[in-house]
């Protein structure tokens, strides 16, 4: 069975500062991780995946995740935050075998600060 | 439209009425997904269709819900008797193939369901 801990349901962080989402999972498998960004009023968005390949996964609008299967890891980082980064977020496993459906986290609500 | 498009975006009902949610997936998407999110919470599983069968019906909280793909294609969503609990927003995805965990699925803005 796999399941995805988010930690923290709320990060806040100036403008121009790093951002850092944590995501811990649980699988029987080799896990294939996700990030998905909700902003208000509209559908989740994929911003990166694992699919083990490289561990450092490079997204969108400047976002990476590193994997890192001796802390069962799968953190979002982005250097310098913009205030339009401010959205929710949701980190997913999928397991390998299966049929693509996804295993999602609680959320983390993302706020930037002027 | 070019993304997953849902209707209707949002929906009030009774309690104990019927009510019907649309998705109409990517043009030749072959696997289609439903969840639902509840408030605060992350989108839960609910359903997976490869092409026209429910290959993995296995989040479906009880039978109350059903769903179909009878072509291959849009899907509806059913919900028989609804109570207040059913509240909440149901997402639709769709991705080219759905084998294996890897594929990307592609969402729509979800239907918000209210039970009053």
């Amino acid at each position: 069975a796999q399941s995805v801990t988010q930690l923290g349901s709320h990060v806040s962080v100036s403008e121009g500062a790093l951002v850092l989402l944590r995501c811990n999972y649980s699988s029987s498998v080799p896990p294939y991780l996700f990030w998905y960004v909700q902003y208000p009023n509209q559908g989740l968005q994929l911003l990166l995946k694992y699919t083990s390949a490289a561990t450092l996964v490079k997204g969108i609008n400047g976002f990476e995740a590193e994997f890192k299967k001796s802390e069962t890891s799968f953190h979002l980082t982005k250097p310098s935050a913009h205030m339009s980064d401010a959205a929710e977020y949701f980190c997913a496993v999928s397991a390998s075998s299966n049929t693509g459906k996804l295993i999602f986290g609680q959320g983390t609500t993302l706020q930037v600060k002027p | 439209g070019a993304g997953v498009s849902q209707t209707p975006s949002n929906k009030v009902t009774e309690k104990g009425k019927y009510v019907e949610l649309r998705c109409d997936p990517i043009s030749g998407h072959t696997a289609l997904y439903w969840y639902r999110q509840s408030l605060g919470q992350g989108p839960e599983f609910l359903i997976y269709f490869q092409g026209t069968g429910a290959a993995d019906d296995s989040g479906l909280p009880n039978d109350r819900f059903f769903a179909v793909r009878p072509e291959g294609s849009v899907s509806t969503l059913k919900i028989q008797r609804t109570e207040r609990g059913d509240s909440a927003v149901y997402l639709c995805a769709s991705s080219p193939s759905g084998v294996g965990g890897g594929t990307e699925a592609f969402f729509g803005q979800g239907t918000r369901l209210t039970v009053v």
